[in-house]
């Protein structure tokens, strides 16, 4: 069963820097391609970065571009989301995804989420 | 970047009626790499459709999806009552990989 759980989230100031994790099991891990998704409060789905499956390729929304970093440690089955020089408005669920074998589809799979509020 | 539209922004229907909710790209979309999503208050979104028209495993043939370029298309033929939630499309070919803003479909 595949199975995402999302950690490292919480209260950051303004400017703060927070790494988010995302423990992966039940699939072969460096074979597939993973993303992170982000939620403000009552807004829809936003895109915020991708990295294929050996992590060669990574990719960002121009809104987290230069501020956010997204990594995977395939011998830990972990994907990461390093957030620095954080704003008001990256307070939102974060939600890792699994993408199709094939790479056409982004979320076959989703973890549950992990809130980041940044407030002072 | 390839920029997603849905329509409408609220669908107000009864159970059993049908709901085709819409979705336009700014600039042509491979089909296979148009998706749709379902979610549900306070749950993370659910794959529904991918390849634009196939159904992900465990839906039900209730949920069809269609359309080929720009224009896509979500249908639910006989809405039940665990469908009255929040949908979005997103494209997967070109990054930015956006979402379209969501159409909610909510009880009549």
């Amino acid at each position: 069963e595949v199975q995402l759980v999302e950690s490292g989230g919480g209260l950051v100031q303004p400017g703060g820097s927070l790494r988010l994790s995302c423990a992966a099991s039940g699939f072969t891990f460096s074979t597939y391609a993973m993303s992170w998704v982000r939620q403000a409060p009552g807004k829809g789905l936003e895109w915020v970065s991708g990295i294929s499956g050996s992590g060669a390729g990574t990719y960002y929304a121009d809104s987290v571009k230069g501020r956010f970093v997204i990594s995977r440690d395939n011998s830990k089955n972990t994907l990461y989301l390093q957030m620095n020089s954080l704003r008001a408005e990256d307070t939102a669920v974060y939600y890792c995804a699994k993408a199709s074998s094939d790479g056409y589809t982004l979320g076959v799979y989703w973890g549950q989420g992990t809130l980041v509020t940044v407030s002072s | 970047e390839i920029v997603l539209t849905q329509s409408p922004g609220t669908l107000s229907l009864s159970p059993g009626e049908r709901a085709t909710l819409s979705c336009r790209a700014s600039q042509s979309v491979s089909s296979s790499h148009l998706a749709w999503y379902q979610q549900k208050p306070g749950q993370a979104p659910r794959l529904l459709i991918y390849g634009a028209s196939s159904r992900a495993t465990g839906i039900p043939d209730r949920f069809s999806g269609s359309g080929s370029g720009t224009d896509f298309t979500l249908t639910i033929s006989r809405l039940e009552p665990e469908d009255f939630a929040v949908y979005y499309c997103q494209q997967y070919g070109t990054s930015p990989f956006h979402f379209g803003p969501g159409t909610k479909v909510d009880i009549k």
